[in-house]
């Protein structure tokens, strides 16, 4: 079945510092690809997404490819702030642009400090 | 908008209750899940419906849960007899036809 694995949490960095979160999957098809955010006490809320391999999802910093040869979804950004500090989640959907249900990777804690 | 509404958002009972979560999707969204989180197992996705009517309930974890979705603007996730281990945060997801789906703000259940 489809499955999704994340890097192990908590992630430390320091304000301004680079982040890379790993993400591959597995998965048959052409699945599409999100990374959700959940900040302390709220529900998840949809960071970016890419639809077909060589998309690139981009949104407040956040950049992800979605690399079909290499089954990854990786999210960077180039300086992070404190106020990114949350759980990151990488999900894929069953179907295109619709994803009827999404599968979840086990989330990774990010935390930044000044 | 208001976005997808989750009630109550805190419930402590004691064991052996009736607990009911209560969802309202996002006016025009035509499908809804329902997902727990826990420290222990992530989160898991108990049930989702399209136009009101269950497609897929292999998530729900025994007979002791149960959900319903009467009309397109409300749906129930409930929980008889609640026992400690259904303690969790429960969350509420819709989607509209051509889109992403937009979580609610969860439930924390506590079970006693």
């Amino acid at each position: 079945g489809d499955s999704v694995t994340q890097m192990e949490g908590p992630v430390t960095l320091s304000e301004e510092a680079f982040l890379t979160i790993n993400c591959t999957y597995t998965a048959t098809g052409y699945p599409s690809l999100f990374w959700y955010v959940q900040y302390p006490g709220e529900g998840l809320q949809l960071l970016l997404k890419a639809t077909k391999a060589d998309d690139k999802g981009s949104n407040k910093g956040f950049e992800a490819t979605y690399r079909k040869e290499t089954t990854s979804f990786h999210l960077e950004k180039g300086s992070v702030q404190v106020s990114d500090s949350a759980v990151y989640f990488c999900a894929l959907g069953d179907m295109g642009g619709t994803a009827s249900k999404l599968t979840f990777g086990t989330g990774t804690r990010l935390q930044v400090t000044l | 908008d208001a976005g997808v509404i989750q009630s109550p958002r805190h419930e402590v009972t004691e064991m052996g209750q009736e607990v009911t979560l209560r969802c309202k999707p996002i006016s025009g969204h035509n499908s809804l899940f329902w997902y727990r989180q826990t420290m222990m197992r992530g989160l898991e996705l108990l049930i989702y419906f399209n136009n009101n009517v269950p497609i897929d309930d292999s998530g729900m974890p025994e007979d002791r849960f149960s959900a319903k979705m009467p009309n397109a603007s409300f749906s129930t996730l409930k929980i008889q007899p609640s026992e400690p281990r259904d303690s969790a945060v429960y969350f509420c997801a819709s989607r509209p036809p051509l889109g992403t789906q937009y979580f609610g703000p969860g439930t924390r259940l506590t079970v006693l």
